[in-house]
């Protein structure tokens, strides 16, 4: 069973391009989380996702990101025009179960690390 | 407001002696804790979760944690150290940030381990 896939593993943009980081979740797992971690911090939740619905958005910017889990296919995370402050590593996480259960089971990808020029 | 402390950003121990990576929580509520590790270029792996049972935690690859609510502690150990541990350590708070049923993972800073040959 392969585990969350995460591609690309890194990404480099310059200022004012889009990203978009792409994740798979486990096999079975519904439920997917993205994070952000800046350089000499902890991980920063920014959005959870089931398919096709977002169910909690609270931690994303306002503007130039967003995400989707659409039927088919992976979870995307696209920021548009990439500014140098978005330059982190991000993490996507599954669970088979979503709510306070699925917080604590998350099976986490190796993350991507976007680098903007 | 929520919190997590990891009090110590690197420990260095040498092989075969115990480990101890400390993490101090607040929460207005009960809460869920975690521990995980990223080894280097790898995605986050759950080591023990702590969920209001038993307050000795075991984990994976001989870890263990204990709550301790009286001092709002969670402390990572491990009697003997093992090469393969040297890892960034990350300790996570899952708290309900209001009356809704989604939970959000607050973590900690890491703790890089080196181990000693």
């Amino acid at each position: 069973n392969a585990g969350v896939m995460q591609n690309p593993r890194h990404l480099v943009r310059r200022r004012g391009q889009e990203a978009r980081l792409r994740c798979s979740p486990m096999k079975g797992h519904s439920h997917v989380y993205w994070y952000r971690q800046l350089p000499e911090e902890g991980l920063k939740f920014m959005v959870y996702l089931q398919k096709e619905n977002i169910i909690d958005e609270s931690g994303m910017p306002k503007e130039r990101f967003s995400a989707e889990f659409p039927k088919e296919g992976p979870s995307i995370l696209r920021i548009q025009q990439v500014v140098r402050g978005d330059s982190a590593a991000y993490f996507c996480a599954s669970s088979p179960r979503g709510g306070q259960i699925g917080f604590g089971e998350q099976f986490f990808g190796p993350g991507t690390r976007l680098t903007v020029l | 407001a929520q919190s997590v402390t990891q009090l110590d950003s690197h420990v260095s121990v040498s092989e075969g002696t115990p480990v101890l990576l400390r993490c101090n929580y607040s929460s207005s509520y009960s809460p869920s804790l975690f521990w995980y590790v990223q080894h280097p270029n790898k995605g986050l792996q759950l080591l023990l979760k702590y969920t209001s049972a038993a307050t000795l935690v075991k984990g994976i690859n001989g870890f263990e944690a204990e709550f301790k609510k009286s001092e709002t502690s969670f402390h990572l150990t491990k009697p003997s150290a093992h090469m393969s541990d040297a890892a960034e350590y990350f300790c996570v708070v899952s708290v309900l940030p209001n009356a809704g049923n989604n939970r959000k993972l607050i973590w900690g800073l890491g703790t890089s381990l080196a181990v000693n040959p």
